[in-house]
């Protein structure tokens, strides 16, 4: 079955340590999303990639970095930098182009926590 | 900017109740509107969707109406049970844009 796969589904991390968020879809999509989900905050947009090699910042973008060297792979890294990091971060992606209107594939999510 | 609120939660109803979750948005251009569901512990899966004004979404019971001129989305259902009980998003994606923005999320607990 086609989807996406977030790991780890939990993560503990020392203060001072980066940490690196894995998703992989099978959908065969070309945009791919992070985001960060907080209790009565809703989802904010880390960062997000239409293609291949090319990524943009999202709303919350700083201490955090992304790749995007395969279509498939969108991994995200949660640096040092990233003041509050404890969050449930969700990837997502979408096929793309300008007539998709943005119907997201949810992964389950990881949850991160600092101690 | 384009910004989503959703009326505040958490809403606990009975089973067999109607529900009605506020959705308002602001956006410059003509949104596609969607309502998101979270179930505990997992990721969004899409509900419902409309694309242009009028326009009326609706799944498993769930409907909800793109009204242009009170610019609203509200979702409703006639009748709740209790496998209903999840956190629901309301977003909208602004034309030609290729990202979402999400409301607060509006959590719902239906007691037996």
């Amino acid at each position: 079955d086609g989807g996406i796969t977030q790991s780890p589904k939990y993560l503990f991390r020392k203060e001072g340590q980066n940490v690196t968020l894995s998703c992989e879809q099978n959908l065969n999509h070309d945009a791919m999303y992070w985001y960060r989900q907080d209790p009565g905050q809703g989802l904010r947009l880390i960062y997000y990639s239409q293609i291949v090699n090319d990524f943009q910042k999202g709303d919350i973008a700083e201490g955090y970095s992304v790749s995007r060297e395969k279509k498939e792979s969108f991994p995200l890294t949660v640096t040092s930098a990233q003041k509050n990091p404890t969050a449930f971060y969700l990837c997502a992606s979408t096929p793309g182009g300008r007539g998709g209107a943005n119907v997201l594939t949810f992964g389950a999510g990881s949850r991160l926590t600092v101690l | 900017g384009d910004s989503v609120t959703q009326m505040e939660g958490p809403v606990t109803l009975s089973e067999e109740a109607f529900l009605t979750i506020n959705c308002t948005y602001t956006a410059t251009g003509y949104p596609s509107l969607f309502w998101y569901v979270q179930y505990p512990g997992e990721g969004l899966q899409l509900l419902l969707k409309a694309t242009k004004a009028d326009d009326k979404g609706s799944n498993k019971g769930f409907e909800a109406t793109y009204r242009k001129e009170t610019t609203s989305f509200h979702l409703e259902k006639g009748s709740v049970q209790v496998s209903d009980s999840a956190v629901y998003f309301c977003a909208l994606s602004d034309t030609g844009a290729q990202k979402l923005v999400f409301g607060q999320g509006t959590r719902l607990t239906i007691n037996p």
